[in-house]
């Protein structure tokens, strides 16, 4: 079965520090991860997929097969980066139907 | 249209009655999810719909969870005789294609959720 672990329930930063958002994986087929962004009061919504390769508001994630982990990274944290971060795997079944599977989420602090 | 709607925003319900929460997808999107979110938790998935289609209904926790897409638009999801762990908020996302599609195109936007509470 695929599985997403986010180890951080909570992960409080300084502004300007650098910012590492753990995310773990198990799955037997190829991955596609994503991760999701929440916003005090907002709907939740897409950060960066791996499969786009960019980065979005300073944040890039490398998808590591090896490890099995897609981290999410920023250099400088900046105050409005507080939110809650959950990364997702996508799963395809052979019924032409697909699914995300989420992580619990970490809530990302940062102190100004 | 703006985004995937929700409706109720809120819904307060006494164990035992029966719910429906409605999504309004954006406008020309295929495919349509429903997840649900306890407290402290990610999303769980419960349904896809590919246009009128319910493909996939494996996450629906019990057969008390129901969901209709008729028209391949709006969808319902109804919940009969709720009960106390039925509590969660609930989850609607659409993406304009389906998964065989180009990956491109299959971003799920989310709604804002119903946060259903059963007393």
């Amino acid at each position: 079965a695929q599985r997403v672990t986010q180890p951080e329930k909570l992960l409080s930063v300084f502004k300007g520090a650098p910012v590492e958002l753990k995310c773990n994986y198990s799955y037997s087929g190829s991955p596609e991860l994503f991760w999701y962004v929440q916003y005090s009061r907002q709907r939740l919504q897409l950060l960066l997929r791996h499969i786009s390769r960019e980065s979005i508001k300073g944040f890039t994630a490398d998808l590591n097969k090896g490890e099995t982990s897609f981290h999410l990274k920023k250099p400088f944290a900046q105050e409005e980066d507080s939110a809650m971060y959950y990364c997702a795997l996508a799963r395809y079944s052979g019924a032409g139907s697909y699914q995300l599977t989420f992580g619990k989420g970490t809530k990302l602090s940062v102190i100004p | 249209g703006a985004g995937v709607s929700q409706s109720p925003r809120y819904k307060v319900a006494k164990r035992g009655q029966d719910v429906a929460l409605r999504c309004d997808p954006i406008s020309g999107h295929v495919s349509l999810f429903w997840y649900q979110q306890a407290l402290g938790q990610g999303p769980e998935f419960l349904t896809y719909f590919q246009n009128e289609a319910q493909l996939d209904k494996s996450g629906l926790p019990s057969d008390r969870f129901f969901a209709e897409r008729p028209e391949g638009s709006v969808s319902t999801l109804k919940i009969q005789r709720t009960q106390q762990e039925d509590s969660a908020v609930y989850l609607c996302a659409s993406s304009l294609t389906g998964p065989a599609d180009d990956l491109a195109k299959n971003i799920q936007y989310f709604g804002a959720g119903t946060r259903l509470s059963v007393l």
